[in-house]
């Protein structure tokens, strides 16, 4: 828990700026994603989702965009807080007789006070 | 209160001993997995199970093995044959048949020494 973010690349963002945190994926055939956040020693928490036949979708604070054409997943957090400080990834599915998840090795966002 | 609950958050072995980590939800999913997380790796698929009674290896099943006796609980027991036991093991569940999230618990840190 407390090592997972070691090795990671880091994004830094001043707080109340605007954060953008992207991940590429791989599997073309891949119909669903999931952002996750994750802090230090803790399990990770569903921040949104999107399917494959959006290319965006909005919640409370967070933006996911999906390109499809370059297998690209961008996840924006407006006004960043420091509660928003954590490890961040996605994760695809597609279905290959059951559903299988693939998880990106995650992002780590510093917000400086 | 809904969730997954494992424990103990903090697992302390010696080289050798087989350890069981506990795993249990109360969300009425039937699909349960079992993560390994590694610094600067995304999360690696143990074992998976759609039911009960049943469970089909992941990607790095070797050495760990699972029971699903109820639909609640699904324990890991890693064993004296896995090579490098030490990391951070999480456990989800997700609704069966459906490519939706994957609800997480909060993980439990096992050092082997």
């Amino acid at each position: 828990g407390e090592s997972v973010g070691l090795h990671l690349p880091t994004l830094s963002v001043q707080e109340g700026d605007n954060s953008i945190i992207n991940c590429a994926y791989s599997n073309s055939a891949s119909d669903y994603f999931i952002w996750y956040k994750q802090e230090s020693g803790k399990g990770p928490q569903f921040i949104i989702d999107i399917r494959s036949n959006m290319d965006k979708r909005q919640g409370q604070r967070v933006t996911v965009l999906l390109n499809k054409t370059v297998k690209h997943l961008s996840l924006q957090i407006a006004a960043t807080q420091p509660g928003d400080s954590a490890v961040y990834f996605c994760a695809e599915t597609y279905h290959s007789g059951t559903y299988k998840y693939i998880f990106g090795t995650g992002t780590r966002l510093k917000v400086l006070a | 209160d809904g969730g997954i609950t494992q424990s103990p958050k903090y697992l302390f072995r010696k080289e050798g001993q087989n350890v069981t980590l506990s795993c249990e939800q109360n969300l009425n999913h039937d699909a349960m997995y079992w993560y390994r997380q590694d610094p600067g790796q995304g999360l690696r698929l143990i074992y998976y199970s759609q039911i009960v009674n049943d469970f089909q290896k992941g990607d790095i099943a070797e050495g760990y093995s699972v029971s699903r006796e109820k639909k609640e609980s699904f324990p890991l027991t890693v064993t004296s044959a896995q090579k490098n036991p030490t990391a951070f093991y999480l456990c989800a569940s997700s609704i069966q048949g459906s490519n939706y999230e994957q609800y997480f618990g909060p993980g439990t840190r096992l050092t082997v020494t």
